[in-house]
């Protein structure tokens, strides 16, 4: 079965620090994966998503994300963190055979931001 | 940009009650999604629909019932509240034409007492 697994429950960074968020999926074929952002309160907004092609892929709010097939991940990145990335960010992958056209998610990471 | 709309952002019920959650889009998708979403648990998916009189049950569609009847409005229905489903739901919007990933809408946190 599909899955999608983000080993970080929650993490802390300092503003303007680097930030990697981690995602594994298990999955049987090309994957279609998305990252998604919470702020509290509000339903999700989508970051970036990768189809195929270039493996790395750049989204909104100066996020990216890298695919990598031989380690079945793809890991959000930023290279400076603002105090209002503060959220919850969830990765997902596209369900395939039954679940075709449906999104299976990790169970979110929650960024905190120091000052 | 498509606008997906939760009818209430915050409700509470009694234990018993027949709810209804409403979700309306307003760019013809085709595929619409209900989700629930609780604190460690993420999201999971209690119905979807892929098109209008359709439903197909998610991961845990138990206590739960859906419908469909026009393209643009997805309703999620309580039979008879529980304690247990007190949570945030989450309805989601896509089209089958392009993949632009799920669009989601504000959501409804529902308290059931």
């Amino acid at each position: 079965a599909q899955s999608v697994t983000q080993p970080d429950i929650h993490i802390t960074v300092s503003e303007g620090a680097s930030l990697e968020l981690r995602c594994n999926y298990s999955y049987g074929a090309t994957p279609y994966l998305f990252w998604y952002v919470q702020s509290p309160g509000q339903g999700l907004q989508l970051l970036l998503k990768y189809f195929s092609g270039d493996t790395l892929v750049q989204g909104i709010k100066g996020f990216e994300a890298e695919f990598k097939r031989s380690q079945s991940s793809f890991n959000l990145r930023k290279p400076s963190v603002h105090w209002s990335d503060a959220a919850e960010y969830f990765c997902a992958v596209e369900g395939y055979g039954g679940s075709q056209g449906n999104l299976i998610f990790g169970k979110g990471t929650k960024l905190s931001v120091k000052p | 940009d498509v606008k997906v709309t939760q009818s209430s952002r915050y409700l509470v019920k009694r234990t018993g009650e027949k709810v209804f959650l409403e979700c309306v889009q307003d760019m013809d998708h085709e595929n619409m999604f209900w989700y629930r979403q609780d604190p460690g648990l993420g999201l999971r998916l209690i119905y979807f629909s892929y098109d209008v009189k359709m439903k197909e049950k998610g991961d845990i569609p138990e206590g739960y019932s859906v419908s469909r009847e026009k393209k643009e409005r997805f309703s999620l229905i309580l039979e008879s509240a529980s304690t247990n489903q007190t949570s945030m739901y989450l309805c989601a919007t896509r089209t089958r034409v392009t993949n632009y990933g799920y669009t989601f809408g504000s959501g409804t946190r529902l308290t059931v007492v």
